[in-house]
């Protein structure tokens, strides 16, 4: 079974400054990759995602995330934050077979995000 | 655009009672899931539907099960509600799976006394 770890339950950055939210996967055959935000009091939408191709993957919001196969990563960035970014983020996988596994999204336990002023 | 709809947004249930979770997607989505979120645990599947006439487990199905009554609608339904179940359930829907984005629906906070 897919497992995803996303490191610091909690993170906090000054407004302006780097972004990074780090994500690694456990699986011997390179999952499909997201990562979903959640606004306060609101379902998940998508940021990005990695299927195929370019391993640099550019998002909405200026958000970016970079595939390493041989780290198992999916970090999430952005260079400069915003207020507007204060949310919950997630990381996810899922199987790219077309199997039940490519309907099951694993989600990591997400990272909270605080921009200070 | 109306996308995915859950209702209702809030419900209080005593111990033992039922009730019936209601989602609906206006996408033409093949596939339909029900999560829930619970604090430090991320968001875990109950059931989805790969398509119309199917159903499947997830990774926490007790205590629940789901209908997918047409392509529209897919329904959780809690038959003896327990403590354990208090939790915001989400509904999703996708046009397949394997690395199709998910929409999902506002949610619906549950609480069990």
């Amino acid at each position: 079974a897919q497992s995803v770890t996303q490191l610091g339950s909690h993170v906090s950055v000054s407004e302006g400054a780097l972004v990074l939210l780090r994500c690694n996967y456990s699986s011997s055959v390179p999952p499909y990759l997201f990562w979903y935000v959640q606004y306060p009091n609101q379902g998940l939408q998508l940021l990005l995602k990695y299927t195929t191709g370019a391993t640099l993957v550019k998002g909405i919001n200026g958000f970016e995330a970079e595939f390493k196969k041989s780290e198992t990563s999916f970090h999430l960035t952005k260079p400069s934050a915003h207020m507007s970014d204060a949310a919950e983020y997630f990381c996810a996988v899922s199987d790219r077979n077309t199997g039940a596994g490519s309907y099951q999204l694993t989600f990591g336990k997400g990272t909270k995000l605080s921009v200070i002023p | 655009n109306a996308g995915v709809t859950q209702t209702p947004k809030f419900q209080v249930l005593k111990t033992g009672q039922s009730m019936t979770l209601q989602c609906a997607q206006d996408m033409n989505h093949n596939s339909m899931y029900w999560y829930r979120q619970d604090p430090g645990m991320g968001l875990r599947l109950i059931y989805y539907s790969a398509s119309e006439g199917t159903t499947d487990k997830g990774e926490v199905p007790n205590g629940y099960n789901v209908s997918r009554l047409n392509k529209r609608e897919f329904s959780l339904r809690l038959e003896s509600a327990a403590p354990s179940q208090t939790s915001v359930y989400f509904c999703a829907s996708s046009g397949r799976g394997g690395g199709e984005k998910l929409f999902f629906g506002s949610g619906t906070q549950l609480s069990v006394l």
